[in-house]
């Protein structure tokens, strides 16, 4: 069974304090790994896909990796915008559909003043 | 360009009841999934359609089924409500349904509570 487990499950930081959240996915092939951000009372808006181990993509202030095993997201100086629980998905081989999405529960971030 | 939307977008419904949602995806994205939103189990798939036709679908009860017009709206409707239905239920849509389409971009959700 493809399992994805997300730590922390939170995360009070400083602004401008560095951290990195993980993904560890088990999956029986893996075809895409997703990172979402939600904010409370919306959909998740995509953020990145990764699909093969040492790739690395950025956006603004955050930074993801995939190695065979899991995930990490940088954040680097976050902001109190970047406030958000940060979800993780995999795409499995496995699964009927290339759209079929396995979550983790997500680490939700606070970033105080 | 409109991202998906999502009708209604708060619904409160009594156990034993039905429900029908609808979701209208990104102009041009063909592809429609369903996805089941609650604090103890997470986000979970339901279903996906693509011209009309269910390409996939998780594991929920027969209650739970959708279905895709010509125009790529879809709709999803629970039957014989339960407590445990109570959910933020998302819709996502995608360009197209080979693996090179994966990207799917979400709506807001419809807040479902059953009493």
């Amino acid at each position: 069974e493809d399992q994805v487990t997300q730590s922390p499950e939170a995360l009070r930081l400083q602004e401008g304090e560095s951290s990195s959240l993980n993904c560890s996915y088990t999956v029986s092939g893996l075809r895409g790994l997703f990172w979402y951000r939600q904010d409370p009372g919306k959909g998740p808006e995509f953020l990145f896909t990764l699909y093969s181990a040492g790739e690395e993509k950025e956006k603004e202030r955050l930074k993801a990796t995939l190695t065979k095993k899991e995930s990490f997201l940088h954040i680097t100086a976050p902001k109190p915008e970047d406030s958000a629980t940060y979800l993780c998905a995999v795409q499995a081989a496995s699964s009927g559909s290339a759209r079929q999405l396995t979550f983790g529960s997500g680490t939700q971030l606070t970033v105080l003043p | 360009k409109a991202g998906v939307t999502q009708t209604p977008r708060y619904l409160i419904k009594t156990r034993g009841q039905q429900v029908t949602l609808s979701c209208s995806p990104i102009s041009g994205h063909r592809s429609v999934s369903w996805y089941q939103q609650t604090p103890g189990q997470g986000l979970q798939f339901l279903f996906e359609y693509f011209s009309e036709t269910q390409r996939n679908k998780g594991n929920f009860p027969g209650r739970f089924s959708g279905r895709q017009f010509s125009n790529s709206r879809s709709e999803m409707n629970v039957s014989t409500l339960e407590l445990g239905d109570s959910a933020l239920y998302l819709c996502a849509s995608s360009w197209g349904q080979g693996s090179s389409y994966n990207e799917q971009f979400f709506g807001p959700g419809t807040r479902l509570t059953v009493l």
